[in-house]
């Protein structure tokens, strides 16, 4: 069961470049989240979908955007990237869309804009 | 609004002996509390989580957490830490009828052996 798969692994990006940070689940699951880890400020919420054809912005959308086709993938896009978006980020997936309900993690992107 | 805190950056025990972390919450109403690890390198993983009832909860690898409405907190405990267990542990708080997680900033912790 290979649960959240993430992809790249890591990247270095010049800034104003487009990119896309993919995430998939082979778990059915309903939600779908996407997380930036800063030092110091833990992982804070960028996007999140309850199901497919949904999406809802987190505590910290600017300069991210989603989109959720299908129940399995969740992309996450930066339009232009700045070196303020230098972090690692991580995709995370919940059965249901309770407040009570396990979130799921994948391995992590380390994404470096220069 | 909601907010996690954990108090300690950096924490070293020696192997063998107990272990706290502090978590301490801002919720209006009851929250949902959760505990997570993360290995070097890894994402995270569930620890222990509490919704309601008795309110001290086992988790995996010998984990258990006691929450303390009248403090806001939900510290993370081992009786007897193992040299595997040095990780950074993320506290986190949601409504229950809402599935955002708020997260603490992590307790890294290192293990002396």
């Amino acid at each position: 069961i290979a649960g959240i798969t993430q992809a790249p692994t890591s990247q270095i990006l010049a800034a104003g470049r487009r990119m896309t940070l993919r995430c998939t689940q082979d778990m059915r699951h309903n939600a779908m989240y996407w997380y930036r880890q800063d030092l110091g400020l833990g992982l804070r919420l960028i996007h999140y979908s309850n199901t497919a054809g949904t999406t809802g912005k987190g505590e910290v959308p600017d300069g991210y955007s989603v989109s959720r086709a299908n129940t399995d993938d969740f992309p996450l896009t930066l339009a232009s990237a700045v070196p303020s978006q230098t972090s690692v980020y991580f995709c995370a997936s919940s059965a249901g869309t309770s407040g009570g309900e396990t979130q799921y993690f994948g391995p992590g992107t380390r994404l470096l804009v220069l | 609004a909601q907010s996690v805190t954990q108090p300690d950056i950096h924490i070293t025990v020696s192997e063998g002996a107990s272990l706290e972390l502090r978590c301490n919450y801002s919720y209006g109403a009851t929250p949902y509390l959760f505990w997570y690890v993360q290995s070097p390198g890894q994402g995270l993983q569930l620890l222990l989580k509490y919704f309601s009832g008795d309110t001290l909860v086992q988790g995996i690898k010998g984990f258990e957490a006691e929450f303390k409405r009248s403090q806001s907190s939900f510290n993370l405990r081992k009786p007897s830490v193992h040299w595997s267990d040095a990780a950074e542990y993320f506290c986190a708080v949601s409504r229950k009828d809402f599935n955002k997680f708020y997260f603490g900033s992590g307790t890294k912790l290192n293990v002396k052996p």
